[in-house]
């Protein structure tokens, strides 16, 4: 079965600073990876994914992510964090074949201080 | 327009009773799911339906059935509500299998 862990909890980070929020996965063939964020009190929105291609994948609101398949990672990067960047962050899974079952990380909330 | 819209937002209601929750997505999706929301913020697919064919039926309770009349609907109903059901649950939508997910705005539900 498909899974990923994001091992911080919580991201710090000072507004202007780069921010990085870390994703490794786990499947038995290749995956689809995708990033999703979830502002207070609102659903889950679409950040950017990778399917195949260009591992340097680029998304929603200047943030991008780095597909690395040695080392089973998908961190999610924004060259200069904004207040409005705080939100709760998953990283999420699935398989290219068979069942269409997204596997979704515990979150990561990343807190921009100003 | 809202593109997969849930109702009702919150829903507060007496352990025991029976509440159903309603999810419309306009976006001409073929893939529709339920997730459920622990307080720890922790996702997990309930179900998935494919043009109205159940395609995902994770480990829950009998007690939660879902139906999708047609490919732009489904509904999430539960019986016999326990505490332990206190959650938000989110609608989401997808046209393909490698497609990203259009989620609602979440129906949270508190069971006392």
């Amino acid at each position: 079965a498909q899974s990923v862990a994001q091992p911080e909890d919580q991201v710090n980070v000072a507004e202007g600073n780069p921010l990085t929020v870390k994703c490794t996965y786990s499947v038995s063939g290749n995956p689809y990876l995708f990033w999703y964020v979830q502002y207070p009190n609102r659903g889950l929105q679409f950040l950017l994914k990778y399917i195949t291609g260009d591992n340097l994948v680029k998304g929603s609101y200047g943030f991008e992510a780095e597909f690395n398949k040695s080392q089973t990672s998908f961190h999610l990067k924004k060259p200069s964090a904004l207040v409005s960047d705080s939100a709760l962050y998953f990283c999420a899974v699935r398989l290219t074949y068979g069942n269409n079952r997204l596997a979704f990380g515990k979150g990561n909330q990343v807190v921009v201080i100003p | 327009d809202t593109a997969v819209s849930q109702t009702p937002k919150y829903l507060v209601t007496q352990m025991g009773n029976d509440k159903s929750i309603k999810c419309e997505q306009n976006l001409g999706h073929d893939t529709m799911y339920w997730y459920k929301q622990d307080s720890k913020k922790f996702l997990k697919i309930m179900f998935s339906y494919n043009n109205k064919e159940l395609i995902i039926n994770e480990t829950v309770p009998n007690r939660f059935s879902p139906k999708s009349p047609d490919k732009a609907h489904l509904n999430l109903h539960i019986n016999s509500l326990e505490l332990g059901d206190s959650a938000v649950y989110f609608c989401a939508s997808s046209q393909v299998v490698r497609d990203s997910l259009f989620f609602g705005q979440g129906t949270r539900l508190t069971v006392v």
